[in-house]
């Protein structure tokens, strides 16, 4: 079974600054695909960016990049020049190939973007 | 842009009723999820679907859910008989292939008493 893990419950930055939020992952899997989702307040999940584990580079979304470690089983998420609109749930997601693969998802960080 | 649509926003019910929410999934999408968020807790899986069957569902999704695509445009999720254990908010999701990105509705809150 595939396990995803957030050990970052709450986190918080000041505006204009980078953070890093934390995930690693456990799978047999050789192909797969890792997503960060965000949740605002008003709950509804946002995709933010997504990683092909057969692909060596790292995605990246204009102020959101990934610094993906496929042998450390890592995928964290670098937000860089941080806005008030970033607040937010984070949840790292995993999904593997296959017919219909369900998301399996961590527990979220909680990030707090301040003046 | 598409977007996923989900009907109610908020729904309150008794304990013991029945519960149908309701999904409008984008249009050429082919495959179909449902998720659920109990308060300040992680999103769980329930059910997957594709070419009008199950194609995996999750221990939580026991006899008394269901889903249906009973149209070309509409999917939905039936609780029969509603436990305040049900409490949470229902995510739906839909996705082009099976590995493509999914995409969410923004949610029903039920609520039961």
């Amino acid at each position: 079974a595939q396990t995803v893990t957030q050990s970052q419950p709450e986190m918080s930055v000041q505006e204009a600054e980078t953070v890093t939020l934390s995930c690693t992952y456990d799978t047999s899997e050789n192909n797969y695909y890792l997503f960060w989702y965000k949740q605002p307040p008003s709950r509804q999940m946002i995709l933010v960016i997504r990683q092909e584990a057969y692909k060596q580079q790292n995605a990246t979304e204009n102020r959101f990049s990934v610094n993906f470690q496929k042998a450390a089983k890592s995928f964290s998420l670098k937000i860089s020049d941080s806005q008030l609109g970033d607040t937010a749930m984070y949840f790292c997601a995993f999904t593997y190939t296959g017919t219909a693969s369900k998301l399996t998802f961590g527990t979220g960080t909680r990030l707090q973007v301040t003046l | 842009e598409p977007e996923v649509t989900q009907t109610p926003s908020h729904q309150v019910t008794q304990m013991g009723q029945e519960v149908i929410l309701r999904c409008v999934p984008i249009s050429n999408h082919l495959y179909f999820y449902w998720y659920r968020q109990i308060l300040g807790q992680k999103v769980e899986f329930l059910v997957s679907f594709y070419n009008n069957e199950i194609s995996e569902k999750s221990e939580i999704f026991d006899d008394q859910f269901s889903v249906e695509r009973p149209d070309g445009s509409n999917f939905t999720l039936k609780i029969r008989s509603t436990k305040l254990e049900d409490s949470a908010m229902y995510f739906c999701a839909s996705s082009p292939v099976a590995e493509e990105t999914q995409y969410f509705g923004p949610g029903t809150r039920l609520l039961v008493l």
